[in-house]
């Protein structure tokens, strides 16, 4: 199962920051946080992952709790090509136990 | 840099027949490849890990004599889909990794098959 907890779904207006928040309270210290998205009928992309620090790339940004148990995607300034599934994995990157594992997801659809 | 393809991108086929599905990793050496499997509306689910010049590990609840995986070089790994049934039709994903799946996964674009 994963390990994640995510909003179903999620609008946001084009121009504007979206904020989609992921809960992971069971954690353990050599997990990371990543965030991949898959747009319809795509396979998924790669986003952004951190373990404790916040992280930015041109992408997003990633902000991660100082205990860890959750943390929140922003995507700065939402397009309408950003419609689309938000997977928040917990990941523990070694051997096997470094499978992704998704969830259900978060559903952000862009709106003009 | 690091893109996958798969081949071909959708496929229709006849209940009793064979499929298969190509993943290849364009500009990286792919040690690990996943297979996964998404169902309309649902998430991804993992089928089986596989690395090159090794057999592949398969998730339960997955048959590994109906899945019958080949990761023969480090650019390649294909998927076939032996005696299809219509409940086989989903949307096959690979990824690859150029590590034994610490590092990054990469994405194919998706393989989606119809069986009628």
């Amino acid at each position: 199962d994963a390990k994640t907890t995510q909003p179903t779904s999620m609008d946001c207006a084009e121009g504007r920051a979206a904020n989609l928040p992921c809960n992971h309270s069971t954690i353990s210290g050599n997990e990371y946080v990543y965030w991949y998205r898959q747009i319809h009928s795509q396979g998924p992309q790669y986003i952004i992952h951190g373990l404790k620090n916040n992280e930015t790339n041109e992408m997003a940004s990633l902000i991660i709790t100082e205990d860890r148990k959750s943390s929140t995607l922003i995507l700065p300034h939402a397009t309408l090509r950003d419609t689309a599934v938000y997977y928040c994995i917990v990941r523990n990157d070694g051997g096997s136990q470094g499978n992704l594992i998704f969830g259900k997801g978060t559903k952000l659809s862009v709106k003009p | 840099g690091a893109v996958v393809s798969q081949h071909p991108s959708w496929v229709i086929c006849k209940s009793g027949t064979s499929v298969k599905i190509e993943c290849r990793s364009l500009d990286f050496q792919a040690t690990t490849m996943f297979w996964y499997r998404q169902f309309p509306k649902q998430s991804l689910m993992l089928m089986a890990t596989s690395n090159e010049g090794s057999k592949a590990t398969y998730e339960q609840g997955v048959e590994k004599d109906k899945f019958l995986i080949n990761h023969a070089s480090l650019t390649l790994s294909t998927l076939t889909v032996t005696s299809a049934h219509p409940e086989d039709s989903s949307f096959y994903i690979c990824s690859a990794s150029w590590s034994s799946g610490n590092d990054e996964q990469f994405f194919g674009p998706g393989t989606r098959l119809t069986v009628l």
